[in-house]
């Protein structure tokens, strides 16, 4: 089937300007994951939904990033007044419950 | 706080090699190991998992072996392929508890395979 899928693929945008990353799981996954992977970098835990809850938010950097999910299925990811250092690639990753995460191809957000 | 990392940055072989690429983990709560294999511009790709319960996993051309008592993870490429070159990520998951689901990756190992 169908794989983790996400858009968009490349976001350039403005200094202070808001942008939303949107991630649509395997059919299925009752679990959605999203990391940021800066150049160069491993990757690093931003959040993680059970269904449509969040019960660790922990990794979110600060309070300009939020991330939504609705239905059990599709989520996005909202940065607020962006900033150059929040530039990086944005993976989404889902699982059927414990088992492995799959991952999306990314979204690369370039912040001017 | 408590990490995964990795020996090795950089690993150059030859096609046909076998390539070895290692990692050490530092959360004795952690119970799950997965490997992960990213070419650029892509996602990570899954490749091999193993749970603290097993020494040895074998998959088509790849193992993972695990050492608890050494807290090592070593992923085994058999015949390596120029396919293969791509960043390596070790990555582990503590079962349970809060940190549920929570991976935490390594830095990576860049493997390179010269035809």
């Amino acid at each position: 089937g169908a794989g983790v899928s996400q858009s968009p693929s490349n976001k350039v945008t403005e200094k202070g300007k808001d942008v939303e990353l949107r991630c649509d799981p395997i059919s299925g996954h009752t679990a959605l994951y999203w990391y940021r992977q800066s150049l160069g970098q491993g990757l690093e835990f931003l959040i993680y939904f059970q269904g449509n809850s969040a019960p660790d938010k922990s990794g979110l950097p600060s309070d300009r990033f939020s991330a939504e999910r609705t239905g059990g299925s599709v989520s996005t990811l909202t940065i607020q007044r962006t900033q150059q250092e929040d530039s990086a690639v944005y993976l989404c990753a889902s699982s059927q419950g414990t088992d492995t995460q799959y991952f999306g191809p990314g979204t690369r957000l370039t912040v001017l | 706080g408590e990490s995964v990392g990795l020996h090795l940055p950089t690993l150059s072989v030859q096609e046909g090699d076998n390539s070895i690429i290692n990692c050490a983990y530092s959360n004795s709560a952690s119970d799950y190991f997965i490997w992960y294999k990213q070419e650029s511009g892509k996602g990570p790709q899954f490749i091999i998992d193993i749970r603290s319960n097993m020494d040895k996993r074998q998959g088509q051309r790849v193992t993972v072996l695990l050492n608890k008592t050494v807290k090592h993870l070593s992923l085994q490429i058999a015949a390596t392929q120029p396919g293969d070159s791509a960043v390596y990520f070790c990555a582990e998951n503590p079962i349970g508890g809060t940190s549920y689901g929570k991976l935490t990756f390594g830095q990576g190992t860049i493997l390179t395979v010269h035809p």
